[in-house]
């Protein structure tokens, strides 16, 4: 599987000001994924990542918001913007493998992030 | 949307013991994944399921794709002090295209002394 990476593991922000997550993986992949999860809670798909086209998003997410960039196919950024406390969580990033691609998912070790 | 029921929402079990955990879904997939975290750490895949009806064994752990492509579930087998974390589901179905997952909410393992 591949190895991922995530930066910042963890990081504390003021109400109003944005933050930058980057993952970086060892080996080219096709499909990036970002996920968040809430104190507790289970994970939820914000966006996939395409390399060379814009992020599509899931619905209750909006690109204003998290705005998504993929420049190659080892690297993606996620920017929480504006932040309030209640985005307050754990951001992981996943990359597709095996099978062909698409078929699993491996996760990065999550920032968390934490909004005062 | 889709949606995963997953249960028991936790576990308390004694070491040695075997556990069940079973997720269904309102929809079908195409693909049923296992995860388990631990404080701290993002999900590390345990199994993965690609075909109705399959099987699937990794160590102590057996999962298996339901014939009606919308359940799963995983057993673990003699339990240890290791085994304690969160373990989730997780369907993909991929409709020609790369998909996100779609998660349960999570069955909390805990082992008793």
């Amino acid at each position: 599987s591949a190895v991922i990476s995530q930066k910042p593991s963890r990081d504390i922000c003021q109400r109003g000001t944005s933050l930058t997550i980057q993952c970086q993986v060892d080996s080219q992949v096709t499909m990036m994924f970002w996920y968040r999860q809430q104190p507790g809670q289970s994970l939820t798909l914000i966006a996939t990542a395409n390399q060379g086209s814009e992020a599509t998003y899931e619905s209750g997410f909006v690109i204003d918001k998290f705005p998504i960039s993929r420049p190659n196919l080892t690297f993606s950024t996620l920017t929480v913007s504006n932040m309030s406390p209640e985005d307050s969580s754990i951001y992981l990033c996943s990359v597709d493998g095996g099978r062909g691609g698409t078929d699993t998912q491996y996760f990065g070790p999550g920032t968390r992030l934490t909004v005062l | 949307g889709q949606q995963l029921n997953q249960s028991p929402q936790s576990m308390f079990i004694q070491e040695g013991e075997d556990v069940s955990m079973n997720c269904t879904s309102s929809s079908i997939f195409n693909t049923w994944l296992w995860y388990k975290q631990e404080p701290g750490e993002g999900p590390v895949l345990l199994i993965a399921l690609y075909k109705a009806g399959e099987l699937t064994s990794n160590g102590r752990l057996t999962a298996q794709f339901g014939i009606t492509r919308k359940d799963s579930f995983l057993n673990i087998s003699a339990s240890i002090p290791s085994d304690v974390g969160i373990y989730f589901c997780a369907g993909q179905y991929s409709g020609g295209g790369a998909d996100g997952l779609t998660f349960g909410k999570g069955t909390h393992l805990i082992i008793q002394p």
